[in-house]
């Protein structure tokens, strides 16, 4: 099949640098997307990876190893607002977006 | 207004009725997606399309039903709702490049009683 795993819930601090994991399966596989929904609201893209490497866009970062099939979404300087949750979601065989089961962040002053 | 729209909002429906949820995007977006969320599973897709009267299966396409017809419209019919399709649908598209975010409409929460 094609599913994404993340772990479900990451806990920190103000400040602080949260990594949030990502492994898909490779078949069919052509990029890594990051997707960001607060509470009662739609999903928001954040960032897309096809080649390895990091992608870096302000605050967050992303990752993607496609040797190891995995991926990393990388938060610094968390703020109060960026708690929500966080979704990969991996394009298979171009077109079928597939979202992983998402990572509740939870930061605390 | 530009964008990707979503009716209703809110729907509560009997078991075993027809319900239609609507999705109109104005960019012209050669995509578009429909998903189900439900707690402890994320999204998970149920149909997509890649053009007018071009559509395909996602991951839990059973008791749905979709068609394309104009680029623009992406109607999900569920053509006898079962409590187990209380959810929250989302309907997003997208450009041809990958590269591209898919933009979400702001879900509509179906109740089936």
């Amino acid at each position: 099949g094609q599913s994404l795993e993340q772990p479900s819930e990451v806990t920190a601090v103000e400040g602080a640098i949260v990594q949030i994991n990502c492994t898909y399966q490779t078949s069919g596989f052509y990029g890594l997307s990051w997707y960001q929904q607060h509470d009662g609201g739609a999903p928001t893209f954040l960032s897309y990876n096809a080649l390895d490497g990091l992608e870096e866009t302000g605050r967050f970062s992303s990752f993607l190893s496609r040797s190891d099939s995995y991926g990393y979404l990388l938060l610094q300087e968390l703020q109060m607002k960026d708690s929500a949750s966080y979704f990969c979601a991996a394009y298979y065989n171009t077109d079928k977006l597939i979202f992983g089961t998402g990572t509740r962040l939870q930061v605390f002053p | 207004d530009a964008g990707i729209t979503q009716s209703p909002r809110y729907k509560i429906t009997e078991t075993g009725r027809q319900v239609t949820l609507m999705c109109h995007q104005t960019w012209s977006h050669s995509y578009m997606f429909w998903y189900r969320q439900d707690l402890g599973h994320g999204l998970r897709l149920i149909y997509y399309s890649a053009a007018a009267d071009i559509t395909d299966k996602g991951e839990v396409p059973d008791g749905y039903v979709v068609s394309r017809s104009k680029t623009e419209n992406f109607p999900l019919t569920l053509e006898s709702a079962t409590r187990s399709q209380t959810s929250v649908y989302f309907c997003a598209s997208r450009t041809l490049n990958q590269n591209t975010e898919a933009f979400f409409g702001q879900g509509t929460r179906l109740t089936v009683v």
